[in-house]
């Protein structure tokens, strides 16, 4: 079955709207995941890892206040797209890592169109 | 700062063929982690293979099987007897080996692999 969850799988918005998407792990608990980014026809791009409890650690180039995450638990993590623009249209998929046995676990992923 | 590089962007196979899927890195660390993952078009990620840099032995999973050379730094995907299931987009990811854990995966461009039946 599903060890991560996210949500929506896909979602469509009006420029200047923000959008939030879930990341929960079924499993275990995780201090930590990671959120992506994979345009069409491209590779996934690390945009930032999100701690549990503590502020989230964002990659060169990823606008923090852009990108808001917040990971409230051990099992849930969520990415806010505030602003969104037409330019922000991606996939974005989270990961969870597991302590226990070093795999990472990814999300089905979720499809953002900003119109 | 780590890389991936995949220099394939696109390979064929006929169908029970072989086919090496082809991936260099560069590092200064000692101790990582090397994978490969398979996203077909659902777009979910799912794990091929993985290795860990101090382990000299080649990991295999059934029909994949990757040709590790860490002086070289690379890391090559063999899948045996290609299935039409295997028809996919392959990335090669690296992931430093820290203690917290607190690192997310650097990952190539990507092979997309076409079987013909």
């Amino acid at each position: 079955g599903a060890v991560v969850s996210q949500h929506p799988s896909w979602v469509i918005c009006k420029s200047g709207t923000s959008v939030k998407i879930e990341c929960r792990s079924l499993d275990f608990q995780a201090t930590t995941m990671f959120w992506y980014r994979q345009f069409p026809k491209q590779s996934l791009m690390l945009m930032a890892t999100s701690n549990e409890g503590s502020k989230a650690t964002y990659e060169q180039g990823v606008e923090k206040d852009k990108f808001l995450i917040n990971h409230a638990s051990l099992t849930l993590s969520t990415l806010t797209v505030t602003s969104a623009h037409p330019e922000d249209s991606s996939f974005y998929i989270c990961s969870v890592h597991s302590y226990n046995t070093g795999e990472l676990f990814f999300g089905e992923g979720s499809r953002l169109t900003v119109l | 700062a780590q890389t991936v590089t995949q220099s394939q962007p696109e390979m064929s196979v006929q169908e029970a063929e072989t086919v090496t899927l082809s991936c260099t890195y560069d590092t200064s660390e000692s101790d990582y982690y090397l994978f490969w993952y398979k996203q077909p078009p659902s777009r979910q990620m799912i794990l091929v293979i993985r290795q860990e840099a101090y382990k000299q032995q080649n990991a295999t999973e059934n029909r994949f099987s990757v040709n590790f050379q860490k002086a070289a730094k690379s890391f090559s995907l063999k899948i045996s007897d290609s299935q039409l299931g295997d028809a996919a987009m392959y990335f090669c990811a690296y992931r430093i080996l820290s203690g917290g854990g607190a690192d997310g995966l650097t990952f190539g461009k990507g092979t997309h692999l076409i079987i013909q039946p």
